[in-house]
C-alpha cells in the first residue's frame, strides 16, 4: 500500500538557518503530494501541494518538488523564522477520486532566536 | 464560515465509558474523515464517509463507529473506551471527486481514558 517516509526528528535550528526536511514515498499511480504544518494547540493546515512530476508547491517562503525518479517531496525554507516552529507532516494522496490521504509521522521543527 | 468545528476540546473517560465526539462543517463537503494522532505514529484514519449515508474503515476502526446522516454531520462513537484510545482525534473534510483537493481539518479533540 501507499506509504510516506519523512526524516527523523526534532530538528532545532537558529534564526535565519536553511531548512531542509526529508520526505519520500511509495504509491502505485500518480499521487499527488502535500506538506502540511500543524501549529502548537492547532489542527492540521494545508502548507503546500504538488499534483504531478516536476511541479513545485510553494506558500510562505516553503517550496517542495515533486520528484518522481527518486520519489522524493523534500521541503525547504532559505531563511526560518522562530513562527515556523511547527509539526511538518508530508502527505500523499493515491490516484482515485475519493483516494485517502497517507500521512507520514511528521517532524517537529524549534526555531530558537 | 466556521470551517470544521469540533466538541469537546478536552475529555476524560474512565475505562468502559461510551461518548460521542462531535465534528461538523459547513462548507458542503462531501469527503469527511476522522483520524486519531499519536506520538511518533503521525495520523492514522480511524473512518471515512464520502457522501451522507455513507461511510467506511480506514487503517484503525476498531472500537469506533460512525455514522453520516447529514452532510455537515460525522460524529464518531467509542462504544467502549480502552486507555489504548487516548490519544488527539481530528476531524477533517473536503470536496469529493478530486484528490488535489485540500483537506479541511478541525482543531481537534484530546481525549484521555483512565
Amino acid at each position: 500500500g501507499d506509504s510516506v517516509t519523512q526524516m527523523e526528528g526534532p530538528v532545532t535550528l537558529s534564526e535565519e538557518a536553511f531548512l531542509t526536511i526529508n520526505c519520500t514515498y511509495t504509491a502505485t499511480g500518480y499521487p499527488s503530494l502535500f506538506w502540511y504544518v500543524q501549529y502548537p494547540g492547532e489542527g492540521l493546515q494545508l502548507l503546500l501541494k504538488a499534483t504531478k512530476a516536476d511541479d513545485k508547491g510553494s506558500n510562505k517562503g516553503f517550496e517542495a518538488t515533486y520528484r518522481k525518479e527518486t520519489t522524493s517531496f523534500h521541503l525547504e525554507k532559505g531563511s526560518v523564522q522562530v513562527s515556523d516552529s511547527a509539526v511538518y507532516f508530508c502527505a500523499l494522496s493515491g490516484s482515485g477520486a475519493n483516494s485517502k490521504l497517507t500521512f507520514g509521522k511528521g517532524i517537529t521543527l524549534s526555531v530558537r532566536p | 464560515n466556521a470551517g470544521v468545528t469540533q466538541t469537546p476540546k478536552f475529555q476524560v473517560l474512565k475505562t468502559g465509558q461510551s461518548m460521542t465526539l462531535q465534528c461538523a462543517q459547513d462548507m458542503n463537503h462531501e469527503y469527511m474523515s476522522w483520524y486519531r494522532q499519536d506520538p511518533g505514529m503521525g495520523l492514522r484514519l480511524i473512518h471515512y464517509s464520502v457522501g451522507a449515508g455513507i461511510t467506511d474503515q480506514g487503517e484503525v476502526p476498531n472500537g469506533y463507529n460512525v455514522s453520516r446522516s447529514t452532510t455537515e454531520d460525522f460524529p464518531l462513537r467509542l462504544l467502549s473506551a480502552a486507555p489504548s484510545q487516548t490519544s488527539v482525534y481530528f476531524c477533517a473534510s473536503r470536496l469529493s471527486g478530486g484528490r488535489n483537493n485540500e483537506q479541511f481539518f478541525g482543531p481537534g479533540t484530546r481525549l484521555t481514558v483512565l
